[in-house]
């Protein structure tokens, strides 16, 4: 069992549509982060949790939003997606003492 | 602001040879976490290499070692005797405490 998932992995939306994305941990560990990959721009922070219902922003988090209702599942929203939302999504997990990321596999969001 | 810079937006190296990837910081704090991450074209995240801000030596991992000094704020990347499968897209990244962020990335090439 991999200790980190997303789904769906592939989405073609339209603009101002809502999307959410899950990312899913079976590790237990305390911090999620949502990333955003981009070329030429390596991959950017748009939130992270540092716990159940703790959240904070990151780099770019205008048009998201988050939630963390249980330890092991963060989910990102996009209330009204746009074409500048078009990107690659990875979910990653801290682990504890060095604070390695751990990514999951990405999700590749494309908005029409 | 902390703030990770990687000025080598592509490189070519021949096989066997050592390469050296250039990644800058800018902290104020003391504290803090250095990575390295690789992403094939496959698209995963693999973990490289962590030094800490208070490490004495430099770190090293099999082929890898990070060549850190402090002073000039620089974390740089060493692959000794590099390989075709060494050929991916390369990111350096920083923590500070709950945030992590990384470089735009470097794209290296192995010639055989």
């Amino acid at each position: 069992d991999a200790g980190i998932t997303q789904s769906p992995r592939h989405k073609v939306t339209e603009t101002g549509t809502p999307v959410t994305l899950r990312c899913h941990q079976t590790e237990n560990h305390r911090y999620m982060y949502w990333y955003r990959q981009d070329p030429g721009h390596g991959l950017r922070l748009i939130h992270y949790s540092y716990g159940v219902k703790d959240t904070d922003k990151g780099e770019v988090s205008d048009g998201y939003s988050v939630s963390r209702s249980k330890t092991e599942d963060f989910l990102l929203t996009l209330e009204s997606a746009t074409s500048s939302q078009t990107s690659v999504y990875f979910c990653a997990i801290r682990s504890q003492g060095e604070g390695t990321l751990l990514f999951g596999p990405g999700t590749r969001l494309t908005v029409l | 602001a902390q703030k990770i810079t990687q000025t080598q937006p592509g490189m070519f190296v021949q096989e066997k040879e050592a390469v050296t990837l250039d990644c800058t910081y800018d902290t104020s704090d003391p504290s803090y976490g250095l990575f390295w991450y690789k992403q094939p074209s496959s698209g995963e995240m693999i973990f490289l290499i962590y030094q800490g801000s208070y490490d004495q030596q430099n770190a090293t991992e099999g082929r890898y070692s990070l060549n850190f000094q402090k002073a000039r704020k620089s974390a740089n990347l060493v692959i000794s005797a590099s390989q075709l499968g060494d050929s991916a897209m390369y990111f350096c990244a920083m923590n500070r405490d709950d945030k992590i962020i990384f470089g735009k990335g470097t794209r290296l090439h192995i010639l055989p």
